[in-house]
């Protein structure tokens, strides 16, 4: 148990359609991460958020974007949904935007028919 | 361009075996990270390595450094069936942003 969740564990769209994923960092947690994992691949950095400020940013295109809130919850948005965006999401949270060992949620798996 | 490579790719041992899975990195680690994922399921830290030699062991899980920091080996000794999943190597570059490399998945036969 790394104290991380995530919502939903599954979920399917469509393509064209929007989705919200959401992740609860462990409490004391200013710096939350998230990835996507495509199957049989390592996780994708998509970016960082630091104190509710996105911090950086991996090489996906601006309908991905996210929210971190002041009570360690953050929200992973992806607009216009395309079937390569079909994946394992997972959030990382870690004690500040220096600190590298990051504690990970179950991931949710999003499929888009 | 990945900028952190595993071998092997995929891996298949009989129960008691040693294995060893490394990864190379296109640029000098400042610190080195291993995880092991079940599959389809989040990742778990394993052990960080920063120093270059430095090697760290956890249970039968033994990681090393080598000296000009651009490479990472993970050892297990006498495999068993609870070391199966998938092992990724990450490492943070330029301190907001994290690479994962390819990911070796170990099967371990009873």
């Amino acid at each position: 148990e790394t104290g991380v969740t995530q919502s939903p564990t599954h979920l399917i769209k469509t393509r064209g359609q929007q989705v919200t994923l959401r992740c609860s960092s462990q409490s004391g947690h200013n710096t939350v991460s998230w990835y996507q994992q495509a199957l049989g691949q390592g996780p994708q950095f998509i970016f960082q958020y630091y104190r509710e400020e996105e911090n950086g940013r991996g090489n996906f295109p601006p309908r991905f974007s996210g929210l971190q809130f002041p009570n360690y919850s953050s929200e992973l948005n992806v607009n216009a949904l395309e079937l390569d965006d079909s994946a394992l999401y997972l959030c990382a949270s870690s004690l500040d935007e220096r600190e590298e060992t990051q504690y990970f949620g179950p991931g949710t798996r999003l499929l888009v028919l | 361009s990945q900028e952190l490579e595993q071998s092997p790719q995929s891996l298949i041992v009989q129960e008691g075996k040693n294995l060893t899975i490394n990864c190379t990195s296109s640029k000098t680690l400042y610190g080195l990270y291993w995880y092991k994922q079940k599959y389809g399921e989040g990742l778990i830290f394993l052990m960080m390595l920063q120093k270059g030699g430095e090697e760290k062991s956890h249970e039968k899980i033994t990681a090393k450094l080598d000296e000009k920091k651009q490479q990472s080996s993970l050892h297990i000794t006498a495999s068993q069936p609870s070391h199966a999943g998938i092992y990724l190597c990450g490492a943070d570059y330029t301190g907001n942003q994290f690479y994962f490399g390819t990911g070796t998945s170990l099967t371990v036969i009873p």
